[in-house]
């Protein structure tokens, strides 16, 4: 299995309060990747990383920043966590580009906000 | 533009076959198969790329078609540990490079 982890498993907060995930990678691999999971919405893009403190935007991006100063290491932030942000969140790492190499995802965080 | 994945669902004894489609209404790179069980994470199955081969996987092996913009998913003799969900994801050739959009799944219940 590819060494990726995410902290915390559960997170139960409330409107308004900041919140960060992390995600670890021991792969050495260069892209990381943010999804969220809602019931009828499948796997959907938050932010993604191709690189050291090069970061670009996914389908659903609003609310949400992320930072990478480190390889192994990719911050999701919820600057004002709402309600329609309780989700399952997944992190992926890949070793090249997305579109030619397969994703090892993360066991998920699921984070709910009441 | 996401891809449309059919059937939604389906239900098979042990045993049975299945198959499951993923299709674009933009010219495909490479269309990736994941499984999810329930609770889980993804995991990787196979890639398909524009000009490969058909992929195989154990019992499980997959298509593309590029003239369609679609990719078949086949899962033969399907087993109990095939339940769960199944999910394309998909690149196009024009589109980003770095990153997949996703189906919406397709649910597989295996009974025995």
């Amino acid at each position: 299995d590819a060494g990726i982890t995410q902290s915390p498993r559960h997170k139960v907060t409330e409107t308004g309060t900041p919140v960060t995930l992390r995600c670890h990678q021991t792969e050495n691999h260069r892209y990381m990747y943010w999804y969220r999971q809602d019931p009828g919405h499948g796997l959907r893009l938050i932010h993604y990383s191709y690189g050291v403190k090069d970061t670009d935007k996914g389908e659903v991006s609003d609310g949400y920043s992320v930072s990478r100063s480190k390889t192994e290491d990719f911050l999701l932030t919820l600057e004002s966590a709402t309600s329609s942000q309780t989700s399952v969140y997944f992190c992926a790492i890949s070793e090249r580009a997305g579109r030619d190499n397969e994703q090892f995802f993360g066991p998920g965080t699921r984070l709910t906000v009441l | 533009q996401q891809p449309v994945q059919s059937p939604q669902a389906v239900i098979l004894r042990e045993g049975e076959d299945a198959v499951i489609n993923c299709s674009s209404s933009k010219a495909l790179y490479s269309v990736h198969w994941y499984r999810q069980k329930h609770g889980e994470a993804p995991v990787f199955l196979m890639i398909l790329l524009k000009g490969g081969e058909q992929k195989g996987h154990d019992k499980i092996s997959a298509s593309f078609n590029e003239k369609k913009q679609q990719s078949s998913l086949y899962l033969t003799a399907s087993q109990l540990s095939y339940s769960g969900t199944y999910f394309c994801g998909t690149a196009d050739n024009a589109g980003n490079n770095r990153k997949l959009i996703w189906g919406l799944g397709t649910s597989l219940a295996v009974n025995p």
